[in-house]
């Protein structure tokens, strides 16, 4: 199978910083997506991970390890707006197999 | 440059009838992807088509069939609509060649619901 598993909800205060995990089975994916959602609109790109390591990109990072089946993206200085579900995404040849999503609600 | 479009943007039918899904990529994009959202849960991957050939089926029935035209437009229809087909339909598009190593470009999405 080719499950993706990531915490269901999280909470964090703002200007903090959050770690929403992702782990999936290695088996078929060559890539992982990280994709944010706000409530009742599309999905909308943050990452692309295909090699091992962290990428990083103004206050959202990114780490891929392809042996563990497990990536994480980071939130730093959390505002109110990174309230929303945050989708992790493996990719193959001809598929796109997304997470449940992870619903972060940011307090102040 | 407009994003991708999709349309109609609500759409209510009954169990049995059949629906047509639309969604125009953005200028210059070749491939369009279509996925189903349940609330609550992340999409899932219905169809990937690029040039006008299907590139990637995910574990739909064979209810579920798309198209896509020489102006890289494409079709989503569903026939003999059941109550668990009520989902948002989203329609993704991007630059790729091949399916899924591009960034993708999510329109707003069809909201259908089956009664």
């Amino acid at each position: 199978g080719q499950n993706i598993d990531q915490p269901t909800e999280m909470t964090a205060t703002e200007g903090a910083i959050v770690q929403i995990n992702c782990t999936y089975q290695t088996s078929g994916f060559n890539g992982l997506f990280w994709y944010q959602q706000h409530a009742g609109e599309a999905p909308t790109f943050l990452s692309y991970n295909v090699l091992d390591g962290l990428e990083e990109k103004g206050r959202f990072s990114s780490f891929l390890s392809r042996s563990k089946g497990y990536s994480y993206l980071l939130l730093k200085e959390l505002q109110m707006k990174d309230s929303a579900s945050y989708l992790c995404a493996g990719s193959g040849y001809n598929k796109l197999i997304f997470g449940a999503g992870t619903r972060l609600a940011v307090h102040p | 440059d407009a994003g991708v479009t999709q349309s109609p943007t609500h759409l209510i039918k009954t169990r049995g009838q059949h629906v047509t899904l639309r969604c125009s990529p953005i200028s210059g994009h070749k491939s369009v992807s279509w996925y189903q959202q349940v609330l609550g849960q992340g999409p899932q991957f219905i169809f990937q088509y690029y040039e006008k050939e299907e590139r990637g089926r995910g574990n739909f029935p064979d209810r579920f069939s798309a198209r896509q035209f020489p102006n890289y437009s494409s079709e989503l229809n569903v026939n003999a609509l059941l109550l668990g087909d009520s989902a948002l339909y989203l329609c993704a598009s991007s630059a790729a060649e091949g399916p899924f190593s591009y960034e993708q470009y999510f329109g707003p999405g069809t909201r259908l619901t089956v009664t």
